[in-house]
């Protein structure tokens, strides 16, 4: 298993400000995501942190609206920019150590937009 | 914590019955699944697996079946307790090459003392 530690818990942001949210695992993992989960929603997955190159991106979701770094194999950033409401969500981060098994989720970061 | 069960649909049960999730998943080429169950202001949190090559499995109190002839997944949850109160995802990794999961839309169970 893997202990994922994300930062901030939660915010509330302005309007047309940015959040970033971090994530530490306390192992190296090779495979690193971000999910956003909508008010009574399930989770849908943002994009594939690539370590050492750019995340890959899900249809629906831009780099330019959620830059994600991953600088090595125990972190990773996600920002959400230029807020609006609509982006009033949980954040997950979320690990995998090998294909075929299951993944593990930090705790998640409550975003609210004013 | 708030909920994020808000919409969802809702499984309410007494103390000491048996629970049955169902899940449908989205595509037949996929081949490991996964329960996760969600606590109220918690990430997912990992409660069984099954792969494609299995009908059954069985963890403490929790069985998962998958039906593939009809994409079908459940969750059996024996002698249900208050602390099972949350609410569960199913999740299918589209095929043992492929990183990603992705997500049903999710049951809340409520049980009741």
């Amino acid at each position: 298993s893997a202990v994922i530690s994300q930062k901030p818990s939660r915010d509330i942001c302005q309007r047309g400000t940015s959040l970033t949210i971090q994530c530490q695992v306390d192992s190296q993992v090779t495979m690193m995501f971000w999910y956003r989960q909508q008010p009574g929603q399930s989770l849908t997955l943002i994009a594939t942190a690539n370590q050492g190159s750019e995340a890959t991106y899900e249809s629906g979701f831009v780099i330019d609206k959620f830059p994600i770094s991953r600088p090595n194999l125990t972190f990773s950033t996600l920002t959400v920019s230029n807020l609006s409401p609509e982006d009033s969500s949980i954040y997950l981060c979320s690990v995998r150590q090998i294909l075929g098994t299951e993944a593990f989720f930090g705790q998640g970061t409550r975003l609210t937009v004013v | 914590g708030e909920s994020v069960g808000l919409h969802l649909p809702t499984l309410s049960v007494q103390e000491g019955d048996n629970s049955i999730i169902n899940c449908a998943y989205s595509n037949s080429a996929s081949d490991y699944f996964i329960w996760y169950k969600q606590e109220s202001g918690k990430g997912p949190q990992f409660i069984i697996d099954i792969r494609s090559n299995m009908d059954k499995r069985q963890g403490q109190r929790v069985t998962v079946l998958l039906n593939k002839t009809v994409k079908h997944l459940s969750l059996q949850i024996a002698a249900t307790q208050p602390g099972d109160s949350a609410v569960y995802f199913c999740a299918e990794n589209l095929n043992s090459g492929y990183s990603t999961l992705t997500f049903g839309k999710g049951t809340m169970l409520l049980v009741s003392p």
